[in-house]
């Protein structure tokens, strides 16, 4: 079973400039989630969605913002981008429903830099 | 004080050798309990997932959780090169369903096995 993937694997842009990655879940994993790692936070959640819908956010500015098509994949946007977004962008899936727990795999992440 | 605690490191042990990895946490509300591996530029990759106390031993790996106490730790018998990479711990307090997506990581231990 092929695992989560995300595209583009890197990605330099200039400060202002606005960027869309995307992320193809696990085959029949309904939610997804997103998360940002740099060395000195480490892991940061972002949002989650399932079934379309966003059911939680991380704290961060409104310049990030996301969504899932109705096939599960998804995509986040980061607009105005600063510095400080120079960071490595991991997507997760997961089976969860609304009655259970299930385990995030993740895919192996969007590299952007910020220039 | 951070929501989990997790000592960076490095750790360099001979292959061979029994490693422990540790994490504190301070929110009793955590109920699952993860260990994920993240080799470099990669994502991260789900080795353990436990729910609630008491140990889970896949292979050479034994993860153990103590709610009492807000430890958890991760244990490798046989240490083998292939093992080097940072270990991250990561929680989450959703009962049913909800936001499963958004866990709280460790900022990840790096753990070196030399031949």
């Amino acid at each position: 079973k092929a695992g989560v993937t995300q595209t583009p694997r890197y990605l330099i842009k200039t400060r202002g400039q606005q960027v869309t990655l995307s992320c193809s879940p696990i085959s029949g994993h309904r939610s997804v989630s997103w998360y940002q790692q740099t060395p000195g936070q480490g892991l940061q959640f972002l949002f989650e969605y399932f079934s379309e819908t966003q059911r939680n956010k991380g704290n961060f500015p409104g310049r990030f913002s996301g969504r899932q098509f109705s096939n599960s994949r998804s995509e986040m946007n980061v607009s105005t981008l600063e510095l400080g977004d120079s960071a490595l962008y991991l997507c997760a899936s997961s089976l969860a429903g609304a009655d259970y727990n299930s385990p995030l795999h993740f895919g192996n992440g969007t590299r952007l830099t910020v220039t | 004080q951070k929501e989990v605690e997790q000592d960076p490191g490095p750790l360099s042990v001979p292959e061979g050798a029994i490693v422990s990895l540790n994490c504190t946490y301070s929110n009793s509300a955590f109920q699952y309990f993860m260990w994920y591996r993240q080799y470099s530029r990669k994502g991260p990759e789900l080795l353990m997932y436990t729910y609630s106390s008491g140990n889970k031993e896949d292979g050479r790996f034994t993860a153990q959780v103590d709610k009492s106490s807000k430890y958890i730790s991760l244990f490798i018998r046989d240490s083998q090169p292939s093992d080097s990479a940072t270990y991250l711990c990561a929680m989450s307090g959703v009962r049913y369903g909800g936001s499963q997506g958004n866990l709280i990581f460790g900022k990840g231990t790096k753990l070196s096995v030399k031949p």
